[in-house]
């Protein structure tokens, strides 16, 4: 069966640490993964989007990025977050069918 | 391109009540339409979708939605409330096969009173 896991599934961080996010799919190949974060009170924003290993398009400008080092892995990172970095954070595959699968999401907190 | 309008932020019902959160839609194609629900703290769960077959689709726990094409309308209901119901409920959009695909509405926090 195909599966997504994402981790952790919290975490609170200082200003200016360092941030790594990762999400790997299970029973698929060369699937198409996606990074989204929803601020408080507000829908799915759509971070990155990645079609293939090292492939990665990033969707805002912001303090984020992403890699994808395997075919089934996705990673989001920053350097040094912000604040306004807090959010939940939700890596997706998309089906061939057409719809999408979800990770269980990190919420990050920064303080 | 595409839009989702949830036109409600927060629901709230009484226990027992019927539940209906609205979700309008535009969309240059025929799109695949999505309940999902996110209960507190956790990821998202797929409710139910609509791709095209039956107009009024039944989900888990007793929710359906009934596709309206002429209101472009993509609404969600249930007869009878539950506690374990509470939660955040996104009304999404699938059309076309680019990262622009998926667009969420801003969801509707459902709060189910005793």
């Amino acid at each position: 069966s195909q599966t997504i896991h994402q981790w952790p599934a919290t975490l609170v961080q200082p200003v200016g640490s360092p941030l790594s996010l990762e999400c790997t799919v299970e029973g698929t190949s060369n699937p198409n993964l996606y990074w989204y974060r929803q601020a408080a009170g507000r829908g799915l924003q759509l971070l990155f989007y990645s079609v293939g290993i090292g492939q990665i398009s990033s969707e805002v400008p912001q303090n984020l990025s992403a890699s994808r080092p395997q075919d089934r892995q996705f990673i989001l990172s920053s350097k040094k977050l912000l604040l306004s970095d807090s959010g939940f954070y939700l890596c997706a595959w998309r089906e061939r069918q057409g719809g999408y699968t979800f990770g269980s999401g990190t919420r990050l907190t920064v303080v | 391109a595409q839009s989702v309008t949830q036109l409600d932020s927060h629901v709230s019902v009484s226990e027992g009540t019927p539940v209906l959160l609205r979700c309008n839609y535009s969309s240059s194609y025929s799109p695949s339409l999505f309940w999902y629900v996110q209960h507190p703290n956790k990821g998202l769960q797929l409710l139910l979708k609509y791709t095209s077959a039956a107009t009024l689709v039944k989900g888990i726990n007793g929710f359906e939605a009934e596709f309206k094409k002429s209101e472009t309308s993509f609404h969600l209901t249930k007869p009878s409330a539950h506690m374990s119901d509470a939660a955040e409920y996104f009304c999404v959009v699938i059309s076309g096969w680019g990262r622009r695909a998926l667009t969420f509405g801003s969801g509707t926090r459902l709060q189910v009173q005793p």
